[in-house]
Order: C-alpha cells, then structure tokens, then sequence
C-alpha cells in the first residue's frame, strides 16, 4: 500500500447497532496513526493518536486497534447514535512529520 | 484561547489574481500545515512547517507557496489562481508529541476559495 486508504466509503446504520472501519496504511516506516471525526460544517478533530503496534484505545463508545506490521487500524462505534454521523478520517505519519489522510468514511446513523 | 484563526474565511478570485490565506495559531506550536479538501478525496496535504523559518512540500505543492516568518503564522500564497485551484483550505497545527513526532492536529474552521 502506498497511501491511506480507507473502507468503506461511506456507511448507513440504525441507531443501537455497532459498526467499524478500517484504515489501511503503508507499514514501512511508522511513527503514527491518527483518528479524527469531521462533522458537517465544523472542523476535524481528533479522537486518537496511535504509536505502537497493538495499540488499543478507547473514548467513550468509540475504539480504536493498530496493527503496524501488518498496516491497519480498525475504529470500532458501539451502539451507534444520531449523533456519531460524521465523516471519520485517519491519517499516517510520513517521513516523521509529514501527516497523510485517507479519503474519510461517512457515517449516517439513521434514528 | 482563540487556537487556529484562518482569514479570510471566504474569497472569489478571478483567474490569475494572487492572494495569501493567513494561518495563526497561539498554542505555541511547532508544526503547522496547509492541506485542501475537495469531494471524495478528503484532506490533501499542501505544505507544511516543523518551525519558524522552515517550509516543506506535503502532496499537491505545486502553484502554491508557503512562509513561516513566524512561529505562530504559516501563510499560504496563491501567485496565479486558477480554477482547479477552488476548495476548502484548512490549516492544522500540532506540538511536539511522543518522540519528538508531531501530536494530535488542531484544525482551523477552513477559508472557501472560489477561482472564477
């Protein structure tokens, strides 16, 4: 893989359901993973920042793996709610400063 | 604490007009970056800086330039607008986070250009 790429594109779930996506990433040459959710008409922000390999994270009902050697990142919502719509970004540390996004996956959680 | 100001936060162009978008930060960060987002393809990285006085090329540099006079300010220079050039610019700063690697990106609330 040579860029950030990002599965699905987009996503519709109910309310009350759990989904995940998946980030995938060059492995060579890691420093970091970022997540971040962008709403509509604001601006991202972010929700982890991953370093190590087997790295997991968890905010609230939203988590986060890392598997560096293999390169991906899987971003886990459970019980999804209205208010988790929103485009869901990850990007990779390049060249130890350079951050690299993927194309975002939309979330639309229907009520 | 105001974080990351773009101004202006909207501008139409005609093709071939300049312009400078203005990026200030006041978390006394380190790095700071340009990228664009257009449909579909999510946030693209234009330049960015690790420090006052220095600029880099992230993945689509070409027509615009950068400086980073100083550490609280990276602008981000159109000389020749043209169309292709229309988008959201959004600018992002970050601090020196585990291992000296930049930390979590704090975004501006992005500027909309329009080239006519």
């Amino acid at each position: 893989i040579l860029n950030v790429e990002q599965s699905p594109q987009s996503l519709h779930v109910q309310e009350g359901d759990s989904t995940n996506f998946t980030c995938s990433f060059p492995s060579s040459n890691f420093y970091a993973l970022h997540w971040y959710r962008w709403e509509t008409a604001k601006s991202p922000e972010a929700l982890f920042v991953m370093t190590l390999n087997g790295d997991e994270k968890k905010k609230g009902r939203i988590s986060a793996t890392l598997n560096t050697k293999e390169g991906y990142s899987y971003l886990y919502i459970k019980g999804s709610q209205p208010e988790d719509s929103a485009t869901y970004l990850c990007a990779s540390l390049r060249s130890y400063d350079k951050v690299i996004f993927g194309p975002g996956t939309s979330l639309s959680v229907i009520p | 604490n105001a974080g990351v100001t773009q101004t202006p936060k909207f501008r139409v162009l005609k093709t071939g007009q300049s312009m400078t978008l203005l990026c200030a930060q006041d978390m006394n960060h380190e790095y700071m970056y340009w990228y664009r987002q257009d449909p579909g393809m999510g946030l693209r990285l234009i330049h960015y800086s690790v420090g006052e006085g220095t600029t880099a090329k992230g993945e689509v540099p070409d027509g615009y330039n950068v400086s980073r006079l100083k550490k609280q300010n990276f602008l981000l220079g159109l000389e020749s607008a043209a169309p292709s050039q229309t988008s959201v610019y959004f600018c992002a700063s970050s601090y020196h986070g585990f291992g000296g690697i930049p930390g979590e990106l704090f975004f501006g609330e992005g500027s909309r250009l329009t080239v006519l």
